[in-house]
């Protein structure tokens, strides 16, 4: 089975600073990788995810995240943080033979501070 | 343009009541879910369906039905209810069941049980 440890629980960043979200995954066969985002009261979106190729992946708001095999990780990353990023963000992986079936870190939650 | 919605928004019900959630989706996808969120924002598959036919069922208990009367449609209906199902309960679609596809996401139905 498969299992996403998101080690931090609670993110405090001020504005315009850099903030990175660590996300590590176990699994013993080949997984998809994801970031989802949920803003206060809100369902999810995704905001990037890796299938193959280049290990960075980019999402149109500045987030960029970087799979790296040998340590099993896909941390997430923003140089430069808005009050609007203020959210919970959720590392997921799928088992890549086993069908849609997304296992969810705990989440991180961002808090900007101005 | 709600892609996915789901009603009602809020439930509170007393303990032993039968509740239903009802889940739509207008993005023409094949496949839908139903995840759990509790109060410390853990996220996990409940159940899924790709064009009306069972695919995910997690040890769920038997309380916990979904119906899918046709692939636009997952609802849910939970018997007996216990305070422990007071919970956010999301629904979900996807184009299809490959592990690779991204799930859009309901706003989520608060679910409170006294």
């Amino acid at each position: 089975a498969q299992s996403v440890t998101q080690l931090d629980s609670q993110v405090p960043v001020f504005e315009e600073a850099p903030v990175e979200l660590r996300c590590n995954y176990s699994s013993s066969v080949s997984v998809y990788l994801f970031w989802y985002v949920q803003y206060p009261n809100q369902g999810l979106q995704l905001l990037l995810k890796y299938l193959s190729g280049s290990t960075l992946v980019e999402s149109i708001n500045g987030f960029e995240a970087e799979f790296n095999k040998s340590q099993t990780s896909f941390h997430l990353r923003k140089p430069s943080v808005h009050i609007s990023d203020t959210a919970e963000y959720f590392c997921a992986v799928s088992v890549k033979a086993a069908g849609n079936k997304l296992t969810f870190g705990g989440g991180t939650r961002v808090l900007v501070k101005p | 343009d709600t892609a996915v919605s789901q009603t009602p928004k809020y439930l509170v019900t007393q303990m032993g009541n039968d509740k239903s959630i009802k889940c739509e989706q207008n993005l023409g996808h094949d496949t839908m879910y139903w995840y759990k969120q509790d109060s410390k924002k853990f996220l996990k598959i409940m159940f899924s369906y790709n064009n009306k036919e069972l695919i995910i069922n997690e040890t769920v208990p038997n309380r916990f039905s979904p119906k899918s009367p046709d692939k636009a449609h997952l609802n849910l209906h939970i018997n007996s209810l216990e305070l422990g199902d007071s919970a956010v309960y999301f629904c979900a679609s996807s184009q299809d069941r490959l592990a690779k596809e991204t799930q859009y996401f309901g706003p989520g139905t608060r679910l409170l049980v006294l």
